[in-house]
């Protein structure tokens, strides 16, 4: 069975502070992605990577950035907590394009 | 941008009643995906449908895809209490990208 796990299932942080949110993937998968869920507003796509070291934006990348040093790893960063950013992150991974995405448990963020 | 849309948004239902939700998508594709999210939980994949005509049944849940008419459906055969739960589905794009409907929350009342 493929795991998807995220390094926190509930985080509180202060507004500006750094946030590193971590996923690791044990399937030997090519693509990873961040996504956040909002009430009304279903999930989107911040960040993905096809690659290590390789990233693309997604619909809401602002304010966030990303790391995949390593093939099974994925990381998400807040380089400086916003309120706007309480919310639900999921973490997913997928063998090749267009294939089933596999999600994490979810982070639940909330920036005070 | 692709635009994915599900209805209804909200459904409930009576145990032992039969329901459809709808997924409209807005650009070609051949394939889509079905999830479920129990309340605080993450996403669960329900079914994957690869090509026009594709149908999949998992116990109460029969999902297709028309990729014609870029819809798909997910039907509730008899429903019961623990199919309550939010239903999305997922359409890949070019790009590597899914893109997801809003969601369609469902109760199931006995």
């Amino acid at each position: 069975d493929v795991k998807v796990t995220q390094s926190s299932r509930y985080l509180v942080k202060r507004t500006g502070e750094k946030v590193f949110l971590e996923c690791v993937q044990d399937m030997d998968h090519e693509n990873m992605f961040w996504y956040r869920q909002d009430p009304g507003l279903g999930l989107r796509l911040i960040y993905f990577s096809y690659d290590v070291k390789m990233k693309e934006k997604g619909d809401i990348p602002e304010g966030y950035s990303v790391s995949r040093e390593k093939k099974e790893r994925f990381s998400l960063i807040l380089e400086s907590a916003s309120t706007n950013q309480t919310s639900m992150y999921l973490c997913a991974s997928s063998f090749v394009a267009y294939n089933e995405q596999f999600f994490g448990p979810g982070t639940r963020l909330t920036v005070l | 941008e692709l635009k994915v849309e599900q209805n209804p948004l909200f459904l409930s239902m009576q145990e032992g009643k039969n329901y459809t939700i709808y997924c409209n998508y807005s650009t070609t594709s051949d394939r889509l995906y079905w999830y479920r999210q129990d309340p605080g939980k993450s996403l669960e994949s329900l079914f994957v449908l690869l090509s026009n005509g594709a149908v999949k049944q998992e116990g109460r849940l029969m999902a297709s895809l028309d990729t014609k008419a870029r819809l798909s459906t997910l039907h509730i055969t008899a429903a019961v209490h623990d199919l309550s739960a939010t239903y999305f589905c997922a359409v890949p794009n070019t790009g590597n990208q899914f893109y997801f409907g809003t969601g369609t929350s469902l109760t199931v009342i006995p």
